[in-house]
C-alpha cells in the first residue's frame, strides 16, 4: 500500500512554455501533498504544501505565480511550472501523507519524480 | 524554523563495516526523524525512522539512535553491503503546527567498496 505516482516521468520542453506534474495517491487519500525541487547531487527542497480544498502555502522564495499548485481532490495534486527557463531545469518529487485517527500520520510517500529539462 | 546538518557528505567503507552517518536538528519541538535511501534518479526510500519517545531503534542491520538533549540522531548500518552504497538523507519534523513539514539533511554519498 501507500504508492505515490507521478506523470510524467521525464519531460523536455522548450523555454516559455508551460508544464504540468501530476502527482496521484494510487491507494489512500492524501490530504497533504508536498512537493519538492532536487538539484543534482543536492538534498530535497520543499518547494510547497498542498492541502485537498485550499491554497497551497509556498515556502520563502518559491514564487506562487510560476509554480502553480492545484489539489483538487484527495488524490490528485499538480504542479505546473508557467513560463519555463532553463534554471527551472531540475527534478521534482511530489510526497503525500494521510490522516490517522484524527492527526496527520508523520510519514511522506513519495512519488517516483519528474526530470524536467527547459530547452 | 528547523535546520537540519547531516555529516559526512562522502563515507567510503569496506563490505561488512559498519557506516554511521549523523544529523543535528535546532527545533526542539520536532519530534520525527525519517530516515531515506535514495539512488540515483529514484525516489528517496524511507529505510527506517524514529519518533521523540523513543531513544533507539532497529531493524535488521540498521539502527538509529535520537538523543533528544543533544538534538542529534544517528543512523548505524552494520555489516555493510555494496548495495547499499546510496545517497542518504535524515530529515525531521514535529507532528503539529509547522505544518508537519520535513526538514531534510543536505545527504550522504555512500559507497560500500569490495
Amino acid at each position: 500500500g501507500a504508492v505515490v505516482s507521478q506523470h510524467p516521468s521525464r519531460v523536455i520542453c522548450k523555454s516559455g512554455t508551460s508544464v504540468k506534474i501530476e502527482c496521484r495517491s494510487l491507494d489512500f487519500q492524501a490530504t497533504t501533498m508536498f512537493w519538492y525541487r532536487q538539484f543534482p547531487k543536492q538534498s530535497l527542497m520543499l518547494m510547497a504544501t498542498s492541502n485537498e480544498g485550499s491554497k497551497a502555502t509556498y515556502e520563502q522564495g518559491v514564487e506562487k505565480d510560476k509554480f502553480l499548485i492545484n489539489h483538487a481532490s484527495l488524490t490528485l495534486s499538480t504542479l505546473t511550472v508557467t513560463s519555463a527557463h532553463p534554471e527551472d531545469s531540475s527534478f521534482y518529487i511530489c510526497s503525500a501523507r494521510w490522516l490517522a485517527g484524527g492527526l496527520p500520520y508523520n510519514e511522506q510517500f513519495f512519488g517516483p519524480g519528474t526530470r524536467l529539462t527547459v530547452l | 524554523g528547523e535546520n537540519v546538518e547531516q555529516h559526512p557528505s562522502t563515507l567510503s567503507v569496506q563490505e561488512g563495516d559498519s557506516a554511521v552517518i549523523k544529523c543535528t536538528y535546532s527545533d526542539s519541538a520536532s519530534n520525527y526523524f525519517p530516515w531515506y535511501k535514495q539512488e540515483l534518479g529514484k525516489r528517496p526510500q524511507l529505510i527506517i525512522d524514529i519518533r521523540s519517545n523513543v531513544g533507539e531503534k532497529k531493524d535488521q542491520r540498521i539502527a538509529v539512535t535520537l538523543n533528544k538533549t543533544a538534538k542529534h540522531f544517528s543512523l548505524h548500518i552494520t555489516e555493510t553491503q555494496p548495495e547499499d552504497s546510496a545517497v542518504y538523507f535524515c530529515a525531521a519534523s514535529r507532528r503539529t503546527g509547522g505544518g508537519n513539514k520535513l526538514t531534510f539533511g543536505t545527504g550522504t554519498q555512500l559507497k560500500v567498496e569490495l
